[in-house]
């Protein structure tokens, strides 16, 4: 079956740490990907998302997120957190030929301290 | 104002007892989804539909009924024979961007349902 894993669950930084966090999907076709982040109390955003084209994407607040086909990976970046980026954080993936169905990793919750 | 709404915001419910989500959209979008969120878990998909008077079953629909009666409104109803009713339910509708012909979910700010 199809899968997202997200190898890290919770991550611990200092403010202005750089931040690399892990996606990895199992399936051999096309897909398209996300990062969705949900802030304390808040609804789930869309933080970036790739369809095709320049495997590097930018999203909102300075994230940016890499596409590499032969890894099977979509690690999100940012590289320098502030303590507001605090939050819950979801990789996702779209198959090709199927309907829009959103396949989720478990999260990953990030905590920055001051 | 735009957007996905969702109510309530806190649900309880006995045990034995029907509830019913409400999930409304002014987007104009065609599709929407139902997604359940346990701790650890990420998000599973419960119902979608596509378009009006069409909905098709997810990952986890047991115990789950859901309509689709107008473009902007899902209603989902969690039956007594959900046996762990007790999560966080949230709604999507998605869009197609029009330069990749792509859909893009976006999301309510959820029920938290709990079994009494």
């Amino acid at each position: 079956a199809q899968s997202v894993s997200q190898h890290n669950h919770h991550v611990i930084l200092s403010e202005a740490a750089s931040l690399e966090l892990g996606c990895n999907y199992s399936y051999g076709g096309t897909v398209n990907l996300f990062w969705y982040v949900q802030y304390p109390g808040q609804h789930l955003q869309l933080l970036l998302k790739y369809f095709s084209g320049d495997p590097l994407v930018k999203g909102i607040k300075g994230f940016e997120a890499e596409f590499i086909k032969s890894k099977f990976s979509f690690n999100l970046r940012k590289p320098s957190v502030q303590w507001s980026d605090t939050a819950e954080y979801f990789c996702a993936v779209i198959l090709s030929g199927g309907y829009n169905k959103l396949i989720f990793g478990a999260g990953t919750r990030l905590a920055v301290h001051p | 104002d735009g957007g996905i709404t969702q109510s309530p915001k806190y649900l309880f419910r006995k045990e034995g007892q029907n509830v019913t989500l409400s999930c409304e959209q002014n987007l104009n979008h065609d599709a929407m989804y139902w997604y359940r969120q346990d701790p650890g878990q990420g998000l599973r998909l419960i119902y979608y539909s596509q378009i009006v008077n069409d909905f098709q079953k997810g990952d986890i629909a047991e115990g789950y009924s859901v309509s689709r009666e107008k473009k902007e409104s899902f209603p989902l109803t969690v039956t007594s024979a959900q046996k762990n009713p007790t999560a966080f339910y949230l709604c999507a509708s998605s869009t197609e961007d029009r330069a990749t012909y792509q859909e893009t979910q976006y999301f309510g700010p959820g029920t938290r349902l709990l079994v009494l």
